[in-house]
């Protein structure tokens, strides 16, 4: 168990580009979730998946933003046009579903600056 | 909706002595989960403790434990024999029963002092 995975870490890019981040949960969890956490705040939920399919999407999670898991395993973050009000750190956090309470496990996180 | 409040932005503890941190939330639901999550300094967040509504007994993992009140909706969490690993932002978190998402509190970041 190498725990959940996240990269790039850190990623700086300019107003109005697209970026792209890869989440890879722990091997037998069969949900995966995307949070937004910004300075001195708590996590903010975005989507969740179980298995390769979508469940619930914030409203916070606007048309820019798309996320998938293809095949129920790693997940991706796209954030198309980006701006600077997208700078926050993103966190990944996988769990089992038919676990007692169904803790979730996070990732490092990956930190986006939009110049 | 569910929200979760942390009213304490910063707490300080002397090492060895013990620290209280506080938690309220407000729902609807008569089952559901609570948590303390601990975010050290540019580290992932891990879990420090949960607790189970429909269960009156606190849980206690080593030297942190809950008091959890139901009726007053609130969740606190005291840590004994603080100790310097322990400095970190502390985060309240909140999930329904038969649901996923996790609501957070804002957080309380804790200094240990030696």
């Amino acid at each position: 168990d190498t725990g959940v995975s996240q990269n790039p870490r850190h990623k700086i890019t300019k107003r109005g580009q697209n970026v792209t981040f890869r989440c890879d949960p722990i091997s037998e969890h069969n949900r995966l979730y995307w949070y937004r956490q910004t300075l001195g705040q708590g996590p903010e939920f975005l989507t969740y998946f179980q298995n390769e399919a979508q469940l619930e999407k914030s409203r916070l999670l606007s048309d820019r933003f798309s996320a998938e898991r293809p095949k129920g395993s790693f997940s991706t973050l796209e954030i198309q046009r980006t701006e600077q009000g997208d700078s926050a750190m993103y966190l990944c956090a996988s769990s089992l579903a038919i676990s007692v309470g169904e803790t979730q496990y996070f990732g490092p996180g990956t930190r986006l600056l939009v110049l | 909706a569910q929200t979760v409040t942390q009213s304490q932005p910063e707490m300080s503890v002397q090492e060895a002595e013990t620290v209280t941190l506080s938690c309220t939330y407000d729902t609807s639901e008569s089952d559901y989960y609570l948590f303390w999550y601990k975010q050290p300094p540019s580290r992932q967040m891990i879990l420090v403790i949960r607790q189970e509504a429909y269960k009156q007994q606190n849980a206690t993992e080593n030297r942190f434990s809950v008091n959890f009140q139901k009726a007053a909706k609130s969740f606190s969490l005291k840590i004994s024999d603080s100790q310097l690993g322990d400095a970190a932002m502390y985060f309240c978190a909140y999930r329904e029963t038969s649901g996923s998402r996790l609501t957070f509190g804002e957080g309380t970041q804790l200094t240990v002092n030696p």
